[in-house]
């Protein structure tokens, strides 16, 4: 079956704590996204990336990092530069542009301690 | 700048009724592309529909229609006869870049639907 797995469901961390959350596609897609989704503010851009080695930030990439070094994986770490961590964290993929949909993984919740 | 106002936070409905799920954006695209996503409990987002800017034709999918209107930048979501199974969070999206080429989507923050029984 072709998707996105993102890995763990729940993750639970100690403050200050560096912590990646793992997105992996088998869609072919060259164009992979994450969100963080907090309740009430819908879904928030991280960073994006349009092709292998490349990648953007979004409109809260501060206290982020992401690499793109394979197509079909795109991890996310949260480091402890990001004041408020505790949120749900959707990966998503695109064939490429905004001309198409996208399609998402299950979503990470992740609870800093 | 690109926006997507989705003004109605949370609607509850009693089942078969049929509710409208408004979205209303803002973009300085002239080609741009309009999205509806379902988020169940579950958590993971759903694609019901995509539409260009060029085309104003509405759609219908079962108990799903939507209207798209450039005129009031609107592009609402009905459901007809509503069923217990569609209660869910509803997200309204915009794609932008597609003329400059940024490549984002903009999410609306969601239409929270409860339908009871």
């Amino acid at each position: 079956d072709g998707g996105i797995t993102q890995s763990p469901k729940y993750l639970f961390r100690k403050e200050g704590q560096n912590v990646t959350l793992s997105c992996e596609q088998n869609l072919n897609h060259d164009a992979m996204y994450w969100y963080r989704q907090d309740p009430g503010q819908g879904l928030r851009l991280i960073y994006y990336s349009q092709i292998v080695n490349d990648f953007q930030k979004g409109d809260i990439a501060e206290g982020y990092s992401v690499s793109r070094e394979k197509k079909e994986s795109f991890p996310l770490t949260v480091t402890s530069a990001q004041k408020n961590p505790t949120a749900f964290y959707l990966c998503a993929s695109s064939i490429g542009g905004t001309t198409n949909e996208q399609f998402f993984g299950p979503g990470t919740r992740l609870t800093v301690l | 700048a690109q926006k997507v106002t989705q003004a109605q936070t949370e609607i509850s409905v009693v089942e078969k009724e049929d509710v409208t799920l408004d979205c209303v954006y803002e973009t300085r695209d002239t080609t741009y592309y309009l999205f509806w996503y379902k988020q169940p409990p579950s958590g993971e987002l759903v694609f019901l529909i995509r539409r260009n800017s060029f085309d104003e034709q509405n759609e219908i999918s079962g108990r799903y229609s939507w209207n798209f209107q450039k005129s009031t930048s609107s592009f609402n979501f009905t459901i007809t006869a509503s069923q217990v199974v569609d209660s869910a969070v509803y997200f309204c999206a915009l794609s932008e870049g597609v003329t400059s080429g940024t490549y984002k989507y903009i999410f609306g923050t969601g239409t929270r639907l409860k339908v009871l029984a």
